[in-house]
């Protein structure tokens, strides 16, 4: 079963923070972020472990609450190479390498 | 960048023919994904190979098969392309994290594939 990513779509100005939220009904054991620009491949931001928060890139943050089974993924001070859509990827215990379940995306747009 | 790509990156068929897309890898990753993504419905995984000639179904893996002879090939097949099949397919490579769940994925361009 796919996760559920929150909200749907957002739009910010350029300089605002965003905050894009990842649920699963199934344990997890790990959570992967990854944007992608409209008409080209997802590319990776970064993964969590659990038991860890990893930091990827400038502004973007994520944590990783394995008891509720959730991840939020935090992009601070916006800006506009930022807009695309955000998709969390879940590892559930016992999965080994057999690929992630996205969730249906993120849209986020990033106004000048 | 990681040294993936896929072909056809755009094909027109018709209902009922069979069809073959190709993924090939530089980087000798052992893993090897196949996803098809939708409007509304994200990524959604429809076959993997985790060696050659090891193959596994995913969640959407009906009316497809899949091959892998090489390291570095891993073909996606539509016996009999239906209208439903419709979509845009990416494939992905990655090597598991020494956990041993799955790692970074590093995706293909993606092959636009229209069934009319």
């Amino acid at each position: 079963q796919q996760p559920v990513q929150s909200p749907q779509a957002v739009i910010l100005r350029e300089g605002e923070d965003a905050v894009i939220n990842c649920s699963s009904s199934k344990a997890l054991y790990s959570v992967h972020w990854y944007r992608q620009k409209h008409g080209e491949a997802p590319i990776f931001l970064m993964i969590l472990l659990k038991g860890g928060e990893q930091k990827g890139h400038d502004k973007i943050s994520a944590s990783f609450n394995e008891k509720k089974q959730q991840s939020s993924l935090y992009l601070t001070a916006s800006q506009l190479s930022y807009s695309g859509t955000y998709f969390c990827g879940t590892v559930n215990p016992g999965g080994g390498a057999d690929g992630l379940t996205f969730g249906k995306g993120t849209h986020l747009i990033i106004q000048p | 960048d990681a040294g993936i790509t896929q072909s056809p990156r755009h094909k027109v068929t018709e209902t009922g023919t069979p069809v073959t897309l190709r993924c090939h890898q530089t980087e000798n990753h052992r893993y090897m994904y196949w996803y098809r993504q939708d409007p509304g419905h994200g990524l959604r995984l429809i076959h993997y190979s985790y060696g050659v000639k090891d193959t596994d179904k995913g969640e959407v893996s009906d009316g497809y098969s899949v091959s892998r002879s090489k390291t570095e090939d891993f073909l996606l097949t539509l016996e009999s392309a239906t209208s439903s099949q419709t979509s845009v397919y990416f494939c992905a490579i990655s090597e598991s994290n020494p956990s041993g769940d799955t790692g970074e994925l590093f995706f293909g361009e993606g092959s636009r594939l229209t069934v009319l």
